[in-house]
């Protein structure tokens, strides 16, 4: 079974400053994504950032960066920068492929940030 | 233009009713997904179709009927609520899964109280 764990219900953090965000998987199938999805207060559910497992290179978007280890099934994310509209809960999640039969998102508990002025 | 739809955003009804929530996107994508997110944010999918056909059924309770008309709509009935169904329903949409992951797209959610 696939299972991810976000070990930190809740975080807080200064303006400006860096912080991250861990998250540990776990899986057995070769071909699977990442994310990192932001739910903001209105609870929308945003797309922060993706990895494909097959790539080495960890992804980047601006002030958000993702390291990936996938030897250790560990996937953190790190925004810099912090900036008040960064709070939010933080979900890391996992997709897998079964050759097209199904594409679910299985989601951690989620992180709650709290960005302070 | 809204990518992926959902009506209603609230929804407060009593135990024993029944309701929908409706679904529809305008990304020209194969296949939706239900996802259910309880008190504690916990967020777990419930069904899943492509091209009309369901393909992923979580062990949901069988008052719960998804119905997709066409590809651009996923519709969510529930029969007989109760109060542990109240939660945040959301809906979404990508591309037909296959080889390759591709990545989903979330409808604003439809938070539902049962009283």
């Amino acid at each position: 079974a696939q299972t991810v764990t976000q070990s930190q219900p809740e975080m807080s953090v200064q303006e400006a400053e860096t912080v991250t965000l861990s998250c540990t998987y776990d899986t057995s199938e070769n071909n699977y994504y990442l994310f990192w999805y932001k739910q903001p207060p209105s609870r929308q559910m945003i797309l922060v950032i993706r990895q494909e497992a097959y790539k080495q290179q960890n992804a980047t978007e601006n002030r958000f960066s993702v390291n990936f280890q996938k030897a250790a099934k560990s996937f953190s994310l790190k925004i810099s920068d912090s900036q008040l509209g960064d709070t939010a809960m933080y979900f890391c999640a996992f997709i897998y492929s079964e050759g097209g039969a199904t594409n679910k998102l299985i989601f951690g508990t989620g992180t709650l940030l709290a960005v302070q002025p | 233009d809204t990518a992926v739809s959902q009506t209603p955003k609230y929804l407060v009804t009593q135990m024993g009713n029944d309701k929908s929530i409706k679904c529809e996107q305008n990304l020209g994508h194969d296949t939706m997904y239900w996802y259910k997110q309880d008190s504690k944010k916990f967020l777990k999918i419930m069904f899943s179709y492509n091209n009309k056909e369901l393909i992923i059924n979580e062990t949901v309770p069988n008052r719960f009927s998804p119905k997709s008309p066409d590809k651009a709509h996923l519709n969510l009935h529930i029969n007989s609520l109760e109060l542990g169904d109240s939660a945040v329903y959301f809906c979404a949409s990508s591309r037909s899964p296959g080889h390759h992951i591709y990545e989903q797209y979330f409808g604003p959610g439809t938070r539902l109280t049962v009283t």
